[in-house]
């Protein structure tokens, strides 16, 4: 696709239950992250898949939090016994292999309600 | 450990003002700072970043930041402010290794007033 693709927009699920967040990244990009938006508050680095490497899980606040991603594609971000303080709008960036540090192109996000 | 603050949480200008977003980094070695805007309803867009040379940067829609290593800053500005410059602006300083990892100021909601 032309961009970022992150579903659902948005998403509203009672505490305890799990969510799957999904990004389509751009064709071509090797590099994929999960970001973390809270209310009122900057963005937070979750994960980064580059290629075949092993994922980079330094920023994932939990073992509720795990990611995977297949390939050079497709990604998830499951949230298991979702809590209400993870209610926040997840972003997802792609970015091409490179060695200028390459611009991230975001996704418009995934707004996750726990009630 | 690497950070990023956004002094001012909200500013409001009127148009055709100038405008200056201030932005504080603290990083042991030479930093890659970018600024990014996010408008409601989408995606973060990248207005500019600094990795080395010039330390004045031009980017996108008229904006411009300006690295000062004494004073560990990338303050962006724009000269004339517009409507449609209304959103919310992060600064965000890249670690090194070239990964990608980002780490975000808390953002600076831009309101222009007509």
């Amino acid at each position: 696709g032309a961009g970022v693709s992150q579903s659902p927009s948005n998403k509203v699920t009672e505490k305890g239950k799990d969510v799957e967040l999904r990004c389509d990244p751009i064709s071509g990009h090797t590099a994929l992250y999960w970001y973390r938006q809270r209310l009122g508050q900057g963005l937070e680095f979750l994960i980064y898949f580059q290629g075949n490497s092993a994922p980079d899980k330094s920023g994932l606040p939990s073992d509720r939090f795990s990611a995977e991603r297949t390939g050079e594609s497709v990604s998830t971000l499951t949230i298991q016994r979702t809590q209400q303080e993870d209610s926040a709008v997840y972003l997802c960036a792609s970015r091409t292999r490179g060695t200028g540090h390459e611009k991230l192109f975001f996704g418009s996000g995934t707004q996750l309600s726990v009630l | 450990a690497q950070s990023v603050t956004q002094p001012d949480i909200h500013i409001t200008v009127s148009e055709g003002a100038s405008l200056e977003l201030r932005c504080n980094y603290s990083y042991g070695a030479t930093p890659y700072l970018f600024w990014y805007v996010q408008s409601p309803g989408q995606g973060l867009q990248l207005l500019l970043k600094y990795f080395s040379g010039d330390t004045l940067v031009q980017g996108i829609k008229g904006f411009e930041a300006e690295f000062k290593r004494s004073q560990s800053s990338f303050n962006l500005r724009k000269p004339s402010v517009h409507w449609s410059d209304a959103a919310e602006y992060f600064c965000a300083v890249e670690n090194s290794g070239n990964t990608g990892k980002l780490i975000f100021g808390q953002g600076t909601t831009l309101q222009v007033k007509p």
